[in-house]
């Protein structure tokens, strides 16, 4: 299962609310998580069955859809929240992910 | 805590082999599958395979079959990811990951081991 994510980039200033799309090759119902990476941590998981947010998880952050499209959306950026999104389908093996968003301090 | 510490990094020469460990604390390691990933500069993350903590049972990506091996050490609650045959196109970064599910989600990261492999 391919998964598209867009944009690659972002630019937003704190406080402002964005929204990151991926969409997968074939349906995957809601078997989709989603991920923080930033420089010299461990990947964090954000988002599991496509909208749950895992335990720690400011409530800012949200996700949405199911079947093919999907969307991480983050409500008042806050500083912390610069970094890359990675979303990953579970639903066939192997488990795949899309390319990153990149959101960067405008 | 959950922790995964992954070894340190590595330059290795080509045609060698690596074996790369994902050491774990703070949780039951025999309930619990670990992944392998592995990510090159500027490519997607790509899944290398699992094994099961409790009985050391595998699965992997087709793509890697041949090339990467996995181990634990229940003793140690440890995970190992043997890579042989080296060529530049696995210096990459790889990382240890943990799930409840053989196919899940991933809520535990190690932190990455880079490989780099030159002559």
């Amino acid at each position: 299962v391919q998964m598209t994510q867009s944009p690659s980039y972002l630019a937003a200033s704190p406080g402002e609310s964005v929204s990151i799309s991926c969409k997968a090759s074939k349906s995957i119902s809601n078997n989709l998580a989603w991920y923080q990476e930033k420089p010299g941590k461990a990947n964090k998981l954000l988002i599991h069955s496509g909208s749950t947010l895992q335990s720690g998880t400011p409530s800012r952050f949200s996700g949405s859809g199911s079947g093919t499209d999907f969307t991480l959306t983050i409500r008042s950026l806050e500083s912390e929240d610069f970094a890359v999104y990675y979303c990953q389908q579970y639903n066939e093996y192997p488990p795949t992910f899309g390319a990153g968003t990149k959101l960067e301090l405008k | 805590e959950v922790q995964l510490q992954q070894s340190g990094a590595e330059l290795v020469k080509p045609g060698a082999s690596v074996k790369l460990s994902c050491k774990t604390s703070g949780y039951t390691f025999s309930n619990y599958y670990m992944s392998w990933l592995k990510q090159m500069p500027g490519q997607n993350i790509e899944w290398i395979g699992n094994i099961y903590g409790g009985n050391g049972g595998t699965g992997y990506n087709q793509k890697f079959k041949g090339k990467a091996t996995l181990t634990v050490d229940k003793s140690s609650s440890t995970a190992y990811m043997d890579l042989s045959s080296l060529t530049s196109e696995d210096s990459a970064v790889y990382f240890c990951a943990r799930s409840t599910r053989g196919r899940g989600w991933f809520a535990y990261w190690g932190q990455g081991t880079l490989v780099t492999v030159s002559s």
